[in-house]
């Protein structure tokens, strides 16, 4: 079975500059979270998805964070304009069952690096 | 409001140890709690996890004890392995709330050899 494929990988871009992340989930998984997770932190959630729909986006920054998930698939991740304090590694997660927390299957995420 | 910590940055042991990875959390509210491993340049890995229901629950050489009245919960190791250095997060939810997760800020474990 495919895991939670991402990318890219890394991207180093220069502030107010504008940047996309990519993610497919595990076929078959209705559920798609995306985390940021700052150097020495914990993930934190973002969004998250139910089939293409928006279960939780509480602590998205709405103003330069923007997430879809066409036909309940992939989905994007967009920064624009990015800011400094964006750098940080961002993770995308996928579940088959909404409300079992055990279920989650992370991808190897993207570092965004802003100068 | 940080309502998942981890207190020890970072923990070394002797292959063979114990390892104790100790986490606390202040939400009253979260009532599943999971532990996930990470390798550098990976995802992390769901490894364990434990419903408030339960007080211990355990899988193979990793046991995960809560106690609900102190709000901690830790993971033992035993016996630690090279192949276990990692950073540990330690994570909670409200089943009721959805399966959104908080996590710790993480400690790294080094098992020498």
């Amino acid at each position: 079975e495919a895991g939670v494929a991402q990318s890219p990988r890394y991207k180093i871009i220069e502030k107010r500059q504008s940047v996309a992340f990519w993610c497919n989930p595990i076929s078959g998984h209705a559920t798609l979270y995306w985390y940021q997770q700052i150097l020495g932190q914990g993930p934190k959630l973002l969004i998250q998805f139910q089939n293409n729909g928006v279960v939780d986006d509480s602590q998205l920054p709405k103003d330069r964070f923007s997430a879809e998930r066409l036909k309940g698939v992939d989905s994007t991740l967009k920064i624009q304009p990015a800011k400094l304090e964006d750098s940080a590694v961002y993770l995308c997660a996928s579940s088959s069952r909404l409300f079992l927390a055990d279920t989650q299957y992370f991808g190897p995420g993207t570092r965004l690096t802003v100068l | 409001d940080q309502q998942v910590k981890q207190n020890s940055p970072s923990l070394s042991v002797q292959e063979g140890r114990i390892s104790i990875l100790n986490c606390d959390y202040t939400n009253s509210m979260f009532d599943y709690f999971l532990w996930y491993k990470k390798y550098p340049a990976e995802g992390p890995t769901f490894l364990i996890s434990i419903s408030s229901i339960k007080d211990k629950n355990e899988d193979g050489r990793f046991t995960v004890f809560l106690n609900k009245s102190a709000k901690h919960l830790s993971l033992h190791i035993v016996p630690s392995q090279p192949g276990d250095s990692a950073v540990y997060f330690c994570a909670a939810s409200e089943e009721t709330s959805g399966s959104r997760l908080t996590f710790g800020e993480g400690t790294q474990l080094t098992v020498n050899p």
